[in-house]
C-alpha cells in the first residue's frame, strides 16, 4: 500500500535553533517528492520538489534530502524564525498512475 | 494578482442545503485539483480535471460534483450537505506533469473555503 509517514507529529524549537523533519515513504513506482509548508489557515506552499536522481536540495533555509534506496527523505530548516512555525507536509507522487500520496505533516513551533 | 483563488473564504450552512465553491487560475495552467483537509489536518485529493476532462476521481460521495466551464475554473457542487462534509476545502492547479516528462511542476493551491455544516 503506498503510504507516507512523517515525524515527528509535533515538534517545539527556539528561534535561531535548527531542526530536521523526517518523511519515510512506500510509495512504488517513485516519480517525486514534495515538502510543502501550510500556514495556519493557508493553503500549502511547496518548498521543494526532488526527483529521483537528486540526493539534495535547497531552498533558502530550508534544505531537503533524498534517499531513494531507503525511501526516506528529510527536511532541514537552518536557522529558525518564528514565521517558520506552521505544518510542513510531505508529498510523494506515484509514477504510474499520477497520483500524489500525502503524509500528514509536521507541526513546528518556533518559540522566541 | 492572485494565482488561485476561491470564493467563499467562509461558508456556513444548514444540513440539506446545496452549494457551490468557485475556483479559478491565472497561471494558465492545464490542470486543477480539489481537496478536501478534515479537523485532522489530513489533506485528501478529491477531484483533478485536466484541460477540462476529469482524470482523478477519489472515493468521493456523487453529492459532489466538479464542474470545469474552461481551463481556468474548477467549481465544486455540494447537494445535501451533511455535517461529515464539514472541513477545509483546497482547490489547486498545476501544468500537467504527463506520463513521460521528467520535470515535475509545482501545485499552487488556493486559499482555501472553511464549510461549516451545522
Amino acid at each position: 500500500k503506498n503510504q507516507v509517514e512523517q515525524s515527528p507529529q509535533s515538534l517545539i524549537i527556539l528561534e535561531g535553533k535548527n531542526c530536521t523533519l523526517q518523511c519515510n515513504y512506500t510509495v512504488s513506482p517513485f516519480s517525486n517528492l514534495r515538502w510543502y509548508k501550510q500556514d495556519t489557515g493557508r493553503g500549502p506552499v511547496s518548498l521543494t520538489i526532488m526527483t529521483f536522481s537528486e540526493n539534495t536540495k535547497s531552498n533558502g533555509r530550508y534544505t531537503a534530502t533524498l534517499d531513494a534506496d531507503t525511501k526516506q527523505s528529510s527536511l532541514h530548516i537552518t536557522a529558525s524564525q518564528l514565521s517558520d512555525s506552521a505544518s510542513y507536509i510531505c508529498v510523494v507522487r506515484t509514477g504510474n498512475n499520477r497520483k500524489l500520496i500525502w503524509g500528514l505533516g509536521t507541526s513546528l513551533a518556533v518559540n522566541p | 494578482d492572485t494565482a488561485v483563488s476561491q470564493t467563499p473564504k467562509y461558508l456556513v450552512t444548514q444540513m440539506g442545503n446545496d452549494k457551490s465553491i468557485k475556483c479559478e487560475q491565472n497561471l494558465g495552467h492545464d490542470t486543477m485539483y480539489w481537496y478536501k483537509q478534515d479537523s485532522k489536518k489530513f489533506l485528501k485529493i478529491m477531484f483533478s480535471y485536466n484541460n477540462k476532462e476529469l482524470i482523478i476521481n477519489e472515493t468521493v460521495p456523487n453529492r459532489f460534483s466538479p464542474k470545469s466551464p474552461d481551463k481556468a475554473h474548477l467549481n465544486l457542487h455540494i447537494n445535501s450537505l451533511e455535517l461529515g462534509d464539514s472541513a477545509v476545502y483546497f482547490c489547486a492547479s498545476s501544468q500537467d506533469e504527463g506520463s513521460g516528462r521528467a520535470l515535475p511542476y509545482e501545485q499552487y493551491f488556493g486559499p482555501g473555503t472553511r464549510l461549516t455544516v451545522t
